[in-house]
C-alpha cells in the first residue's frame, strides 16, 4: 500500500462548480503538505502549501489538513476551464537537513472543467 | 520571475548509451532535488544537494550519479541506459526550510 493515496479520477465538472480533491496518508511523520498542479508534460506547479494541521485560503483555492485523520483536501471554487489539469498532493517529513524536500506524491487526480 | 531551467527539453538515446541532464535553480536557491516521473506515474525522488553537497538519496540506480557545482547548477549523469529509464526527469529548487519546492519543466528522456 502506498504511503499517500489519492483518487485518480478522472473528475469532470461544469464551469463554476466547486471541486473537492482529497488525499489520505499513513506516515504520521509528515508535517508539510502541498498541492501541485501539473499540465501535460510540464513540471508540477506549487498551488498551496500548509504546515501541520489547519486551513489555508488563496483566492479560489482552499487547502485543509487534518493530521488526526491523516487526510488533506483541496477545494477549488468557481472552477474554470483553465483549471483542467492533473492535481497532485504531496507531503514530506522533517528528518533533518533538506529531507523536507523529499516529497511523497499521490497518484494525481485528472480534472476536466468543461464550459 | 525566474524559474528553474532544465536542459535539454527532450533527449533520445539508445540502450547502453549515456545521458547528462542539466538543471539551473532559481537564483539564490541553494537546494536542488531530482525527481523521475514515469508514464502515468507520480514523481519519485532521486537525489538532492544542498550547498554543493549531496544531502539525501532516494531510489536512484547506481548507474546514475549527480553533482551540484559552485554556481549551484546541477547535473544528473545516467550511464548504461535501459528502456525503463525512459521518463520525465524533473529538477526542483528550494530556498527555505518550509519545504516549498519549485519545479522545472523537465527533460523527457526516451531510451530506444
Amino acid at each position: 500500500q502506498k504511503e499517500v493515496e489519492q483518487d485518480p479520477g478522472p473528475l469532470s465538472v461544469p464551469e463554476g462548480a466547486i471541486v473537492s480533491l482529497n488525499c489520505t496518508y499513513s506516515n504520521s511523520a509528515f508535517q508539510y503538505f502541498m498541492w501541485y498542479r501539473q499540465y501535460s508534460r510540464k513540471g508540477p506547479e506549487l498551488l498551496m502549501y500548509t504546515y501541520s494541521s489547519g486551513n489555508k485560503e488563496d483566492g479560489r483555492f482552499t487547502a485543509q489538513v487534518d493530521k488526526s485523520s491523516k487526510y488533506i483536501s483541496l477545494f477549488i471554487r468557481d472552477s474554470q476551464p483553465s483549471d483542467s489539469a492533473t492535481y497532485l498532493c504531496a507531503m514530506s517529513a522533517n528528518a533533518g537537513g533538506t529531507s523536507y524536500g523529499k516529497l511523497t506524491f499521490g497518484q494525481g487526480t485528472i480534472l476536466t472543467v468543461h464550459p | 520571475a525566474a524559474g528553474v531551467i532544465q536542459s535539454p527539453r527532450h533527449l533520445i538515446k539508445e540502450k547502453r548509451e549515456t545521458a547528462t541532464l542539466k538543471c539551473y535553480p532559481i537564483p539564490r536557491h541553494d537546494t536542488v532535488y531530482w525527481y523521475q516521473q514515469g508514464p502515468g506515474q507520480d514523481p519519485q525522488f532521486l537525489i538532492s544537494f544542498y550547498e554543493k553537497m549531496q544531502s539525501d538519496k532516494g531510489s536512484i540506480p547506481d548507474r546514475f550519479s549527480a553533482q551540484q557545482f559552485s554556481d549551484y547548477h546541477s547535473e544528473l549523469n545516467m550511464s548504461s541506459l535501459e528502456l525503463g529509464d525512459s521518463a520525465l526527469y524533473f529538477c526542483a529548487s528550494s530556498f527555505d526550510v518550509r519545504g516549498r519546492l519549485f519545479f522545472g519543466s523537465g527533460t523527457q528522456l526516451s531510451v530506444l
